[in-house]
């Protein structure tokens, strides 16, 4: 299996603009969860998902983020608009029942 | 609810030196636990797990970690460093399926 697959690696885009960050999953895996990370504020869980059903998204900073799982093989967070504090590292992680999760590469957001 | 206190920011050693990073869990069912390891620009990599089996847990490169329920401390160790070993170490709890970090140790190993 290829790992879990973010893309896009890196994004700028500009302030007010809507972005969109998507992530496949390990094939299997039944759990899926959104994290950002940045330099003041570490890692943060922002959603997870079970069995493509939204479980907790109290991590969600904003009404401005929106995370959806429409198949047990894909799924995306968008940022609607977008602003010079989302910049940070987004992480998508994927992991089977009762074990550890495997992490994609993260996708890096910069918003000027 | 879950969560992780991970006691200090950044921890510096010799090269040959005992590496030690702590780690405090809270979880309201038997946890599990884990430690994950990143370097820079790079995802994080899991170094080793508690699924609540043998209490003693032995990852890759030499690090192991202990989970006292008594003291609900999941500590990472290491014998002797490596400066390859320099990077940022994170301790995570899942319970009820949510996967929680604590805020990561960044570890600075010097010749």
């Amino acid at each position: 299996d290829a790992g879990v697959i973010q893309s896009p690696r890196h994004e700028v885009t500009e302030m007010g603009q809507e972005v969109t960050l998507r992530c496949k999953p390990i094939s299997g895996h039944n759990s899926l969860f959104w994290y950002r990370q940045t330099m003041m504020r570490g890692l943060e869980l922002l959603i997870y998902f079970n069995n493509n059903v939204p479980i907790d998204d109290s991590g969600m900073p904003e009404d401005r983020f929106s995370a959806k799982m429409p198949n047990a093989s894909f799924s995306t967070l968008k940022i609607q608009p977008s602003e010079p504090r989302d910049s940070a590292v987004y992480f998508c992680a994927s992991s089977p029942r009762d074990t550890e999760a495997f992490f994609g590469q993260g996708t890096r957001l910069t918003v000027v | 609810a879950q969560s992780v206190t991970q006691l200090g920011s950044h921890v510096s050693v010799s090269e040959g030196a005992l590496v030690l990073l702590r780690c405090n869990y809270s979880s309201s069912v038997p946890p599990y636990l884990f430690w994950y390891v990143q370097y820079p620009n790079q995802g994080l990599q899991l170094l080793l797990k508690y699924t609540s089996a043998a209490t003693l847990v032995k990852g890759i490169n030499d690090f192991e970690a202990e989970f006292k329920k008594s003291e609900t401390s999941f500590h990472l160790t290491k014998p002797s460093a490596h400066m390859s070993d320099a990077a940022e170490y994170f301790c995570a709890v899942k319970g009820f399926q949510k996967l929680v970090f604590g805020t990561g140790t960044r570890l600075l190993v010097s010749p």
